[in-house]
């Protein structure tokens, strides 16, 4: 069983709806929970960190971490086409990035 | 600053063949890493470097070997390229220096190189 879990979808959304991407873990030590996204032929990029659970916010972007149910989402509001793109959950161990367990992705399309 | 280069950026090898892929940052970063991503696999890390002067495995690192050969510049060499190494390979650098999240340190991607192995 992989450490991170992530359905690979693909998922595709009308323009403006509301997103929810999810991924699971299994292992507790995990303290530090990312989000990057990769659009086509190129690297991903951080989009969003939380540090254990809760809540974060940035524009449209939610980052929501449930370290007791081995859990974390991301939500997109108002989804744009510009959003469309393959989004990876990743997570840490230790205080910096410097270890990161990704999940498999999720390839999301936004139709106009 | 061009962050994170990569070449070549896409490359076709017989089975058998050698190559190194190459990967430079500008960013004065102390740790790098090499990651392979595969479809439904997500990114596994292959190896990585988290000073100048060290390497160590990571997750998938049989068939590969690396070389940091400064503190910008990190190679991947495949010595006998096989069909099961085809694959986009992402080199990857993070600032290192002063451990932590908070100031939104985290690991800096290059465009990848596409490799396909015949």
């Amino acid at each position: 069983q992989k450490e991170v879990e992530q359905d690979p979808g693909p998922l595709s959304v009308p323009e403006g709806a509301i997103v929810s991407l999810n991924c699971t873990y299994s292992n507790s030590a995990f303290q530090y929970f990312m989000w990057y996204r990769q659009y086509s032929r190129k690297g991903p990029e951080l989009l969003m960190y939380t540090y254990s659970s809760g809540n974060k916010e940035d524009g449209r972007f939610t980052a929501q971490v449930d370290k007791s149910s081995k859990y974390i989402s991301l939500f997109i509001r108002d989804s744009q086409p510009s959003d469309s793109a393959t989004y990876l959950c990743a997570m840490s161990r230790d205080q910096g990035a410097q270890k990161l367990v990704f999940g498999q992705g999720t390839r999301l399309t936004i139709n106009p | 600053n061009a962050g994170v280069t990569q070449t070549p950026k896409f490359q076709v090898l017989k089975t058998g063949q050698s190559m190194t892929l190459q990967c430079a940052q500008d960013m004065n970063h102390n740790s790098m890493y090499w990651y392979r991503q595969d479809p439904g696999m997500g990114l596994r890390l292959i190896y990585y470097s988290a000073s100048e002067g060290t390497t160590d495995k990571g997750e998938v690192p049989n068939g590969y070997n690396v070389s940091r050969l400064n503190k910008r510049e990190f190679s991947l060499r495949l010595e006998s390229a096989a069909p099961s190494q085809t694959s986009v390979y992402f080199c990857a650098s993070l600032p290192g220096a002063r451990p932590g999240l908070a100031g939104g340190e985290t690991q800096y991607f290059g465009p990848g190189t596409r490799l396909l192995v015949l």
